[in-house]
């Protein structure tokens, strides 16, 4: 039972262009949802996060979406940058445990 | 300040064998996860500690067991490791969950 799916394997955008990434949930029960950027050989690290009771979080160039009614969040990244390039989990937060998605590599061409 | 510590970065063992990892967490966070990740399954989580009780369990088999210390330290135990056990093992810790999860670099399990 996947309760986190992440559906796009990967994503490849021109610097200084949007990049979405998407996920679905399936577990009405999550508390918060986070999304993580991990580069190879590091432990992810944390990008943002959102309460299940807000639609909308902002921090600089990234900013998530949270549709409740879709069981759906988004992660927005303008403007893109090379550095962005890395791989991209979201996962769904309650009771201190996270449930992650498996990931979509994104990469920002120059 | 430190990150999140995680010793060793690489380890490699035989069937059957176990192995014991270890993850020191920032100063004042008191929750502690762990999660393995592999390529086909990204990354699941195995279980977390808060002030040295386990608070939540993934769906792993029993030979996957930890404790954590008054301290916040945490230890992380396969038992009869099996070669779908290789995996990049990773350790998380937070002071609260909606703040972020902060992960160590993780040890890498290579079972042969």
């Amino acid at each position: 039972d996947q309760q986190v799916k992440q559906n796009s394997p990967s994503l490849s955008v021109q610097e200084g262009r949007i990049s979405i990434l998407n996920c679905d949930y399936t577990n009405s029960m999550f508390d918060y949802f986070l999304w993580y950027k991990k580069y190879p050989a590091e432990g992810p690290t944390f990008l943002i996060s959102i309460s299940s009771i807000k639609d909308k979080n902002e921090d600089g160039r990234f900013t998530v979406f949270l549709n409740k009614s879709a069981k759906h969040l988004s992660l927005h990244i303008v403007p893109s940058q090379p550095g962005d390039s890395a791989v991209y989990f979201c996962a769904g937060g309650g009771s201190e445990k996270l449930v992650f998605g498996k990931g979509m590599k994104l990469t920002v061409n120059p | 300040k430190a990150g999140v510590t995680q010793t060793p970065r690489y380890l490699i063992k035989t069937r059957g064998q176990q192995v014991t990892l270890s993850c020191s967490p920032i100063s004042g966070h008191r929750s502690v996860s762990w999660y393995q990740q592999t390529p086909g399954q990204g990354l699941q989580f195995l279980f977390e500690y808060f002030s040295e009780t386990q608070r939540n369990k993934g769906n792993f088999p029993g030979r996957f067991s930890g404790r954590q210390f008054s301290n916040s330290r945490s230890e992380m135990n396969v038992s009869t490791l099996e070669l779908g056990d290789s995996a990049l093992y990773l350790c998380a810790s937070s002071f609260r969950a909606l703040y972020g999860y902060t992960f160590g670099s993780g040890t890498r399990l290579t079972v042969v």
